[in-house]
């Protein structure tokens, strides 16, 4: 049982650039969500999703696209990267959304 | 505009002692609330969490205490230990609407 796995742990990108932020989970879970966290601002939710096939947005959605076509994955893409997406991305999960969320290490990105 | 609110960015306690953390809130039909715990570089943990229809919980040396009416919650850590020292994120939700809302984080640290 690895939990929740988030690949890569860390990327650099140019600005302009597309890439694909990886998250996984072997539990189970309906629920899966991304989030960044930016100096002194907290997480703040992207995306998420209830279950396969359904996925909703979050506060700061602009510059992310998301898909659930599986329960296991819920990866994140970027299509055009700017550096005001350099911050660290969480994936989480949980049963359903008011029960407990499990986090993912973490991918630290840097937008050139 | 921030839903939920952590109004002091740290706090340091002598191990032994008790910690409390405050969280506050705007949105009067958040439902669930969550404390996280997050050390550096790892993502953030589950600690504990109250449903509205509560107003305390706890969990060894954590208490959650939750004031609906001041829109107000409050962690209670006793006795305060060394390892504790981390950044603290309050979260809330609202069921009928799937999203989690964390605050801004307080970095706790604990002095031997």
């Amino acid at each position: 049982n690895a939990g929740v796995t988030q690949t890569p742990k860390f990327q650099v990108l140019k600005t302009g650039q597309s890439m694909t932020l990886q998250c996984a989970q072997d539990m189970n879970h309906e629920y899966m969500s991304w989030y960044r966290q930016d100096p002194g601002m907290g997480l703040r939710l992207i995306h998420y999703s209830v279950g396969a096939g359904i996925t909703d947005q979050g506060e700061v959605p602009n510059g992310y696209n998301v898909s659930r076509s599986t329960t296991e994955d819920f990866p994140l893409r970027l299509l055009s990267a700017a550096p005001s997406q350099t911050s660290v991305y969480f994936c989480a999960s949980s049963f359903r959304v008011q029960e407990t969320q499990y986090f993912g290490p973490g991918t630290r990105l840097l937008v050139l | 505009d921030q839903q939920v609110k952590q109004n002091s960015p740290s706090l340091s306690v002598q191990e032994g002692r008790i910690s409390i953390l405050n969280c506050d809130y705007t949105n009067s039909m958040f439902d669930y609330f969550l404390w996280y715990k997050k050390y550096p570089a790892e993502g953030p943990t589950f600690l504990i969490s109250i449903s509205s229809i509560k107003d305390k919980n706890e969990d060894g040396r954590f208490t959650v205490f939750l004031n609906k009416s001041a829109k107000h919650l409050s962690l209670h850590i006793v006795p305060s230990q060394p390892g504790d020292s981390a950044v603290y994120f309050c979260a809330a939700s609202d069921t009928g609407t799937y999203k989690y809302i964390f605050g801004t984080g307080t970095r706790l640290k604990v002095l031997a």
